[in-house]
């Protein structure tokens, strides 16, 4: 049962545009939402996260924006460059859980 | 301040066989944690720790032992390897519980079990 959903596998996006990332969630009792950038031979690093008390956070060209009703929640990445192009993992967890529940990831490339 | 260190970098194993997945971190850091990537499934979580002398069963802990005898090893033993366990394994610290804060990783093991 994947609680973390990333339905597209890849993305590929012009530099310079927006890049949107999309992540959708069934676990209704998550709380504390991240997003992971994975480059190739390279571990995961945190790029940004938000709390369901907020609907939105911002941290330069990097927003996620998440929508309880809907469980869903997306990464904005403006203006896109060749550096974004990694894998992004969506993450999730729950009060007192002890683990993040992560996405299956999407492919992002961006093409110069 | 090297963060989370993880070594080997790849390793190839016959069925059957036995090793050790070594994970150090020099930050302090109370959490520990080990995931395994594979194609088409994100990362799960196979065992984690809050402290040392203390450690639980994650998603997918089969197969698989820990220990956590100081704050900063957090190794991951494969007892008797499975071509199933073909896979990368990320090791994560952390100062909080894994759910109130982001998850440093190292740089991984890749393995594979012939």
């Amino acid at each position: 049962d994947q609680q973390v959903k990333q339905n597209s596998p890849s993305l590929s996006v012009q530099e310079g545009r927006i890049s949107i990332l999309n992540c959708d969630y069934t676990n209704s009792m998550f709380d504390y939402f991240l997003w992971y950038k994975k480059y190739p031979a390279e571990g995961p690093t945190f790029l940004i996260s938000i709390s369901s008390i907020k609907d939105k956070n911002e941290d330069g060209r990097f927003t996620v924006f998440l929508n309880k009703s809907a469980k869903h929640l997306s990464l904005h990445i403006v203006p896109s460059q060749p550096g974004d192009s990694a894998v992004y993992f969506c993450a999730a967890s729950s009060p007192g859980n002890e683990k993040l529940t992560f996405g299956t990831g999407t492919r992002l490339t961006i093409i110069p | 301040n090297a963060g989370v260190t993880q070594t080997p970098k790849f390793q190839v194993l016959k069925t059957g066989q036995s090793m050790t997945l070594q994970c150090a971190q020099d930050m302090n850091h109370e959490y520990m944690s080990w995931y395994r990537q594979d194609p088409g499934m994100g990362l799960r979580l196979i065992h984690y720790s809050v402290g040392a002398g203390i450690t639980d069963q994650g998603e997918v802990p089969n197969g698989y032992n820990v220990s956590r005898s100081t704050t900063e090893d957090f190794p991951l033993r494969l007892l008797s390897a499975a071509p199933s366990q073909t896979s990368v394994y990320f090791c994560a610290s952390s100062w909080d519980r894994a759910g109130n804060s982001p998850l440093p990783f190292g740089n991984g093991t890749r393995l594979t079990v012939t």
